[in-house]
């Protein structure tokens, strides 16, 4: 069974608009972290949120915040105030358990977001 | 500091020869993990290291990869003899074990083309 799914493979956005990128997650775990990483088309995966299972608050990173909805397995990515540089793939992933427990990162399929001027 | 580094960027060959791909993480992190990306794709582990030890190879294809992480420092992942499906990005990345919430840090991978 699939444990991250990404439902959007691509996405357009105007710039200086926000967006929302959707994954959903399958856990039995009730300890995990969800991930979210962006890849333009140079290939290096750049972190750029965090959220925890146990976390009461969304987590926010500067124009990017997770819109983490546990009860529906949700952790949508919203950008905020699109940029032309922002057009990349952007990966959504999970890792269950904790501590000396933890997993494996599990990634999604991706979505590709391309901002127009 | 120096990020995770990976080389070769770029390997073509021809089917049935091997190949050898190197990683040094960032000093300090003790886990080291092997991804696979197809294109299209998100990244699939291979293999995941903490220290020396192998933890997690489940999803490594024995029977032609192999990985070893000497000393526990830099690893290096080897296919032999190469298919024309091994075509991919093989991706590094590594982190502190100890920290719950630590994110993993990627190379910038090493793109395999198998003719």
């Amino acid at each position: 069974a699939q444990k991250i799914t990404q439902t959007q493979p691509g996405m357009f956005v105007q710039e200086k608009e926000a967006v929302t990128l959707d994954c959903t997650y399958d856990t039995s775990d009730p300890s995990y972290g969800l991930f979210w990483y962006k890849q333009p088309s140079s290939g290096e995966m750049i972190f750029l949120i965090y959220q925890g299972s146990y976390d009461q608050q969304n987590a926010t990173e500067g124009r990017y915040s997770l819109n983490f909805q546990k009860a529906r397995k949700s952790a949508n990515l919203v950008i905020s105030a699109s940029q032309l540089g922002d057009s990349a793939m952007y990966f959504c992933a999970m890792r269950e358990g904790s501590g000396g427990s933890q997993g494996n990162l599990i990634f999604g399929k991706g979505t590709k977001l391309s901002v127009k001027p | 500091e120096a990020g995770v580094v990976q080389s070769p960027r770029y390997k073509i060959i021809e089917k049935k020869q091997p190949v050898a791909f190197w990683c040094n993480p960032i000093s300090g992190h003790n886990t080291l993990y092997w991804y696979r990306q197809n294109l299209g794709q998100g990244p699939e582990l291979l293999i995941r290291y903490e220290n020396e030890e192998a933890v997690d190879d489940s999803q490594l294809p024995k029977d032609r990869f192999s990985a070893e992480r000497l000393k526990g420092v830099d690893s290096t992942l080897k296919i032999q003899p190469a298919e024309l499906g091994d075509s991919a990005v093989y991706l590094c990345a590594s982190r502190i074990l100890a920290e719950n919430t630590g994110e993993l840090f990627f190379g910038e991978g090493s793109r395999l083309t198998v003719l």
